[in-house]
């Protein structure tokens, strides 16, 4: 396992309603970054927070928005929530200040939005 | 055109098969590259990464080509639990390590 949780594991929402997605980074992770993977999709980045500031977007609309907090772990918030937006929704955790580049993913949160 | 493409798949061999994936990626400022496995339904999990002196890693051997922007990822003597979507992944340097991956790759090892 990688260290990596998130919560929840599952979520059902209404189109037009607000999500906040949870996610805990590996121990000695500073970086967290999230992802969108569609259904028979890559995984498609959304943005990644570094020592608690977004650093890097994706093609993703403002209505995607995200904090992480002095422990590392991070939020991402989706308002306004539409039927494209059903997806898996993973994080990452990264050390960036030891010049790493692999990624290690928690399980994700599948999001179904109706 | 698609920043990182492969091989669409679905790939279906007998175990003990040696099968090949292709990726090529349009971005010559991409700097790492990786190969993750997803098994159905959870994450993607770091395989190996990916040198331009090439490596191994057991029956997994992976190839950079970076004249020809060229990836790859050979299995050999597959086994049934080496079936899982492979996604081949690019990154680039400085300061935003976003990795962009492939759609992936089905491969299914049939007994």
């Amino acid at each position: 396992e990688t260290g990596v949780t998130q919560s929840p594991t599952h979520l059902i929402k209404t189109r037009g309603q607000q999500v906040t997605l949870r996610c805990s980074s590996q121990s000695g992770h500073n970086t967290v970054s999230w992802y969108q993977q569609a259904l028979g999709q890559g995984p498609q980045f959304i943005f990644q927070y570094y020592r608690e500031e977004e650093n890097g977007r994706g093609n993703f609309p403002p209505r995607f928005s995200g904090l992480q907090f002095p422990n590392y772990s991070s939020e991402l918030n989706v308002n306004a929530l539409e039927l494209d937006d059903s997806a898996l929704y993973l994080c990452a955790s990264s050390s960036k200040d030891r010049g790493q580049h692999e990624q290690y993913f928690g399980p994700g949160t599948r999001l179904t939005v109706t | 055109r698609k920043e990182v493409e492969q091989d669409p798949g679905p790939f279906n061999v007998p175990e003990g098969a040696t099968v090949a994936f292709n990726c090529t990626y349009s971005n010559s400022a991409s700097q790492s590259f990786f190969w993750y496995r997803q098994d159905c339904r959870k994450e993607p999990k770091l395989l190996m990464s990916v040198y331009s002196s090439g490596n191994e890693d057991g029956r997994f051997t992976a190839q950079l080509n970076r004249a020809s922007q060229y990836i790859s990822l050979l299995i050999r003597d597959s086994k049934l639990s080496d079936s899982a979507t492979y996604l081949c992944v690019s990154t680039r340097g400085g300061s935003n390590y976003k990795l962009t991956f492939g759609k992936g790759t089905l491969l299914t090892v049939n007994p």
